[in-house]
């Protein structure tokens, strides 16, 4: 099983600022099949990015995604007020697929 | 537009049953594999089970094999996820998503709202 590590667990930034999330595979994750998503209180996650760099559909592009192998980076170039969220990595390359633990994005 | 709308969550007890079903509207369901992935409360995101298209491929998660079932019935626009020998740590909000790209189990372009399992005596 392909444990995935996100950090920082919380990150609190004010709006107009750039957030980096990383997320770290304790193997490498074939292909690049790795995703993120956004998920606010109450409601279901939202996919942002698949195969680590593309955006999904509608998604904005001051959300970008980028790494390979063991290393994926989520940025967010200028936090608007409705990226405050949580954010996992997925990675969807080998059986079962797995979920990192999230990282928070809080208000400063 | 797509939409995907669980049903079926609720109260049960340790070792009960229950069964969850996934109606899917505004595409086509028989083009997709689907998936379901559940939270438990607090926490993240776990993957549970997968099924192909046509069912021929299923796969579920070590910690719900043996116990859980996933189904489908593509002409009822349906998905299910059948639950038995209940435990207190599946208490989760289960979500139904659907599997993007053509692949069996993979990223997870739509979800559904969610709903409430709660095991407890």
């Amino acid at each position: 099983e392909i444990v995935l590590t996100q950090s920082p667990g919380t990150l609190s930034l004010s709006p107009g600022e750039r957030a980096t999330l990383s997320c770290r595979a304790g193997q490498s994750v074939s292909t690049s099949y790795l995703a993120w998503y956004q998920q606010k209180p109450g409601q279901a996650p939202r996919l942002l990015i698949y195969g680590a760099s593309s955006r999904a559909t509608g998604i904005p592009d001051r959300f970008s995604g980028s790494g390979s192998g063991t290393d994926f980076t989520l940025t967010i170039s200028r936090l608007e007020p409705e990226d405050f969220a949580v954010y996992y990595c997925q990675q969807y390359g080998s059986s079962p697929l797995t979920f990192g633990g999230g990282t928070k994005v809080e208000i400063k | 537009e797509v939409q995907l709308v669980e049903s079926g969550g609720g109260l049960v007890k340790p070792g009960g049953s229950l069964r969850l079903s996934c109606a899917a509207s505004g595409f086509t369901l028989s083009s997709y594999s689907m998936q379901w992935v559940r939270q438990a409360p607090g926490k993240g995101l776990e993957w549970v089970s997968s099924i192909s298209r046509s069912s021929s491929y299923i796969y579920h998660a070590d910690s719900v094999k043996g116990r859980f079932t996933i189904s489908r019935d593509n002409a009822k626009n349906s998905l299910y996820l059948q639950m038995n020998s209940l435990r207190a740590e599946d208490t989760a909000v289960y979500y139904c998503a659907r599997v993007a790209f053509g692949m069996v189990r993979g990223v997870c372009d739509y979800w559904g709202q969610g709903t409430l399992v709660t095991v407890s005596s």
